[in-house]
């Protein structure tokens, strides 16, 4: 069965820190990838996504994501994170020509100010 | 403009009762998700809509769970003789088309309590 990992579930970081959270899927074939933010309160909301192309995506507020295909990884990246961007994260898979979304158990991220 | 609701925000219930949770998506969208997400876990898919029509059921945990969509608009989850392992947030979404290219659109959800 298809399956999407997070294997941090909770990440503490101060201001000004660089943010990696991990992604890895299970599926073999051709997928499309996203990572979706719930603030707290808030609804989720699309961060970035990947179909095709460019293997490096960037995504609102500073977000970016690499698709490692050798890797079945997609990990979040950000240079420097502030202190709103504390939230939940969730990497999403969808297998290419179905409608069917995997999602990940998420990553609580907390930035310390 | 307006966005994915649903009602009831939160729902305490009595194991062994019927429960209905109500999603409205945004006006124009033909593609309608749920999703439940229990404590701890990601986001577990229960089955999609196109239009009024559900072409794959099999994310439905249990012959309990059943939903339906009318006039292509709001869609109706229901959990007959609800259990404990029940318990969770109901998530709903929208999107304009089922293609990945069109973004899902959630709603607030429903928590639901069995006690």
């Amino acid at each position: 069965a298809q399956s999407v990992s997070q294997h941090n579930h909770h990440v503490i970081l101060s201001e000004a820190a660089s943010l990696e959270l991990g992604c890895n899927y299970s599926y073999g074939g051709t997928v499309n990838l996203f990572w979706y933010v719930q603030y707290p309160g808030q609804h989720l909301q699309l961060l970035l996504k990947y179909f095709s192309g460019d293997p490096l995506v960037k995504g609102i507020k500073g977000f970016e994501a690499e698709f490692i295909k050798s890797k079945f990884s997609f990990n979040l990246r950000k240079p420097s994170v502030q202190w709103s961007d504390t939230a939940e994260y969730f990497c999403a898979v969808n297998r290419a020509g179905t409608y069917k979304y995997i999602f990940g158990t998420g990553t609580r991220l907390k930035v310390l100010a | 403009g307006a966005g994915v609701s649903q009602s009831p925000s939160n729902k305490v219930t009595e194991k062994g009762k019927d429960v209905e949770l109500r999603c409205d998506p945004i006006s124009g969208h033909t593609a309608l998700y749920w999703y439940r997400q229990s404590l701890g876990q990601g986001l577990e898919f229960l089955i999609y809509f196109q239009g009024n029509s559900a072409p794959d059921k099999s994310g439905l945990p249990s012959d309990r769970f059943s939903a339906e969509r009318t006039g292509g608009s709001v869609s109706t989850l229901t959990i007959q003789r609800t259990q404990q392992e029940d318990s969770a947030v109901y998530l709903c979404a929208s999107s304009l088309a089922k293609d990945p290219g069109y973004e899902q659109y959630f709603g607030p959800g429903t928590r639901l309590t069995v006690t």
